[in-house]
Parts: structure tokens; C-alpha cells; sequence
């Protein structure tokens, strides 16, 4: 059972502005960076977002993060269908010693 | 190429022992942490476990005292040993590369990953 929690799903349609939630707690999220994965069905996951708010070089910028307290949230602007994916988020936790991962988000473009 | 590949993966009876390894290429291995993360088909991402350029190491409590992590530098590898298999080990796993610098604690490279299945 993962100690970040996200929503099962989220959906929009091709153009619009999607949003997903991460809570935790004060040992992981509230004290760590976080860091965002995207996986398509049948794929290794693949950076997204690192440093709560920080995009890899070849990440569009209509992907962004932010964290606030014991929470993070990731946004998709300008929703297109292969965005269509799995979103994770993760983090360390300092309680466990060790890294945690969201429960995962499903996006679908509509 | 820049790239983690892994292999060792299979079928093995529950109580049973697999090594898994992950092979790196393209980039100074020496200078990386590297993690392993599983996932159950279907389901979402768990992380296993990690080793540093130093040879410290850390392990999710399900897998403490029987999985063990090692790294040869030499060979550019990484392993993962595991003994007394469950069932409930029965996922895909990937290794990934534990960023530098900026990057630090994100896992910005992956493998494609090996299934283990843990059946009877």
C-alpha cells in the first residue's frame, strides 16, 4: 500500500488543461523533493518532472509541477492525445529510508 | 548508446532464488546510484531497492533480508539477488539510473525491464 495517493483517473479533452493531486505526508513529501514519471502501456516509465517543478531537457513545457506542503500536484496544458498515459509520482521517504511511489494516475484524452 | 539492460528474469518456484542483472552502457557507470523498481502487470510502481557510487544500499521492508543488491564497476553492472520468493514478487523489474547533480535522486535513465514470476 504506497503512502503517496493519487487519483485513479483523470480525463479532458485535446486542448485543455488537466490536473492531478499527490498527498503524502510531512517524512516524505513535506521534507523531499518530488518527482514525476509518465508510462505508456507496455513501457519502462520515463522522467518528467524533477525538483517538484523542473522539466528534463525534450519535456514540453505544457508539463509542470508544483508542490505545496504535503502535496504535489502535476498539470497537462494543451492536452493531446499522446499524452494519453500513466502519471506517477515519487519521492523519499525519511521515515522508511527508502524511495515511494504514488498509487498512479490513468489520463485519458477524450 | 546510453542505455540499462536487463536479464536474469523467469519463472521460479515460490521458496526459490533468481539473480537478476542490469547491464549499463554509454555513460561513466562508476559515477551512479542505481535502483531497482518493480511492477506488478497491471498495477503501479514500487521501488526495491538501491545502490550507491559508494556501495551503500537501502531496500524496501518487504524484500529486507532477502533480496541483496551488488555492483561490480568493473563490468559496468549491477545485480539483484533474491532469495525465498513469493507470489507476491511477481512483477517486471526495471533498473534505473539514479540522476547526478541536479538530477540527484531522480531515475532518469530505465531499463525495459524483466519479468519474474514467482509460481508453482
Amino acid at each position: 500500500q504506497s503512502v503517496l495517493t493519487q487519483p485513479p483517473s483523470a480525463s479532458g479533452t485535446p486542448g485543455q488543461r488537466v490536473t492531478m493531486s499527490c498527498s503524502g505526508s510531512s517524512s516524505n513529501i513535506g521534507s523531499n523533493y518530488v518527482f514525476w514519471y509518465q508510462q505508456f502501456p507496455g513501457m519502462a516509465p520515463k522522467l518528467l518532472i524533477y525538483r517538484n517543478n523542473q522539466r528534463p531537457s525534450g519535456v514540453p513545457d505544457r508539463f509542470s509541477g508544483s508542490k505545496s506542503g504535503t502535496s504535489a500536484s502535476l498539470a497537462i496544458s494543451g492536452l493531446r492525445s499522446e499524452d494519453e498515459a500513466d502519471f506517477y509520482c515519487a519521492t523519499w521517504d525519511d521515515s522508511l529510508s527508502g524511495f515511494v511511489f504514488g498509487t498512479g494516475t490513468k489520463v485519458t484524452v477524450l | 548508446e546510453v542505455q540499462l539492460v536487463e536479464s536474469g528474469g523467469g519463472l521460479v518456484q515460490p521458496g526459490g532464488s533468481l539473480r537478476l542483472s542490469c547491464a549499463a552502457s554509454g555513460f561513466t557507470f562508476s559515477s551512479y546510484d542505481i535502483h531497482w523498481v518493480r511492477q506488478t502487470p497491471g498495477k503501479g510502481l514500487e521501488w526495491v531497492s538501491y545502490i550507491g557510487t559508494t556501495g551503500d544500499t537501502y531496500y524496501v521492508d518487504s524484500v529486507k533480508g532477502r533480496f541483496t543488491i551488488s555492483r561490480e564497476n568493473a563490468q559496468n553492472s549491477v545485480y539483484l539477488q533474491m532469495r525465498t520468493l513469493t507470489a507476491g514478487d511477481t512483477a517486471i523489474y526495471y533498473c534505473a539510473r539514479g540522476g547526478d547533480d541536479e538530477l540527484t535522486d531522480a531515475f532518469d535513465l530505465w531499463g525495459r525491464g524483466t519479468l519474474v514470476t514467482v509460481s508453482s
